[in-house]
C-alpha cells in the first residue's frame, strides 16, 4: 500500500479563493481524521469520519469549513472563502476503528494564503 | 487548555548524549502512543503503551507509560543526528480519537 496520499502537497492561494484538499486513506482503514497542524497550536483535530460517516466536526473553525467523504477511498476538505489565519499545514491520517494500532499519517498539504 | 503537556518543547543536544522528554496529562487514557515526525512529513508511529507500568524498548528508544496511565516518558541514549525531529505523544481513550500534545523539537547536533 502506498500509505495515506494526500493532494496537493503546496498550495498558495489568494484571500477569498476555495481551497479543497484531497485525501485517499489506507485501502481496509476505516476511520478518517482531517488535522491542521501549527507551531502555535501543534496538531488540531477538524473532523473525523467512521465508514464514511461524519462522527465530530466540533474543530472545524468555521463554517468556512467543510469535510466529505463519499466513499471509502477519497475525502475532500474545502476552504470557501479562504483567509490568511488558515495558512498551516493540513494533514489527513487513517486507521481501524479504534485507533489502537496508530494513525497513518499522509504527508500533508502545506497551505499558505497570501 | 492542551490536554496533553509535553516538556521540554525544545532540546538541542550533542551526538551521544542521553535525553528524556515527558508527555503529563491530568486525565486518564487507555494508552498512549508516541509518534516522530520529521521536517515535511506526517507523524509516524514508534510505539503504543497499554498497561500502566509498562516498558517498551526500540533499539536505543525506551518508552514507559505511568503507573497510573496519564503519563509517559521517552528516554534516548546516545542520541544520533536521525534522532532529529519532532516527538509527539498521543493519548486514547475508547471511542474517541487520539488527543496529541504540542509535540518536543529535539535537534541532535553531530
Amino acid at each position: 500500500d502506498a500509505g495515506v496520499i494526500q493532494s496537493p502537497r503546496h498550495e498558495v492561494t489568494e484571500m477569498g479563493q476555495e481551497v479543497t484538499l484531497r485525501c485517499k486513506p489506507i485501502s481496509g482503514h476505516n476511520s478518517l481524521f482531517w488535522y491542521r497542524q501549527t507551531m502555535m497550536r501543534g496538531l488540531e483535530l477538524l473532523i473525523y469520519f467512521n465508514n464514511n460517516v461524519p462522527i465530530d466536526d466540533s474543530g472545524m473553525p468555521e463554517d468556512r469549513f467543510s469535510a466529505k467523504m463519499p466513499n471509502a477511498s477519497f475525502s475532500t476538505l474545502k476552504i470557501q472563502p479562504s483567509e490568511p489565519r488558515d495558512s498551516a499545514v493540513y494533514f489527513c491520517a487513517s486507521s481501524f476503528a479504534g485507533g489502537v494500532e496508530g494513525y497513518t499519517f499522509g504527508s500533508g498539504t502545506r497551505l499558505t494564503v497570501v | 487548555t492542551q490536554l496533553l503537556e509535553q516538556s521540554p518543547q525544545f532540546l538541542s543536544i550533542q551526538e551521544g548524549e542521553n535525553l528524556t522528554v515527558y508527555c503529563n496529562s491530568s486525565s486518564v487514557f487507555s494508552s498512549l502512543q508516541w509518534y516522530r515526525q520529521e521536517p515535511g512529513e506526517g507523524p509516524v508511529l514508534l510505539v503504543t503503551v497499554v498497561t500502566g507500568g509498562e516498558v517498551k524498548k526500540l533499539k536505543r528508544l525506551t518508552f514507559q507509560f505511568g503507573d497510573a496511565r496519564k503519563d509517559s516518558s521517552l528516554h534516548i541514549t546516545a542520541a544520533q543526528p536521525g534522532d532529529t525531529g519532532l516527538y509527539l505523544c498521543a493519548g486514547a481513550r475508547r471511542n474517541t480519537p487520539l488527543v496529541f500534545g504540542k509535540g518536543t523539537r529535539l535537534s541532535v547536533i553531530a
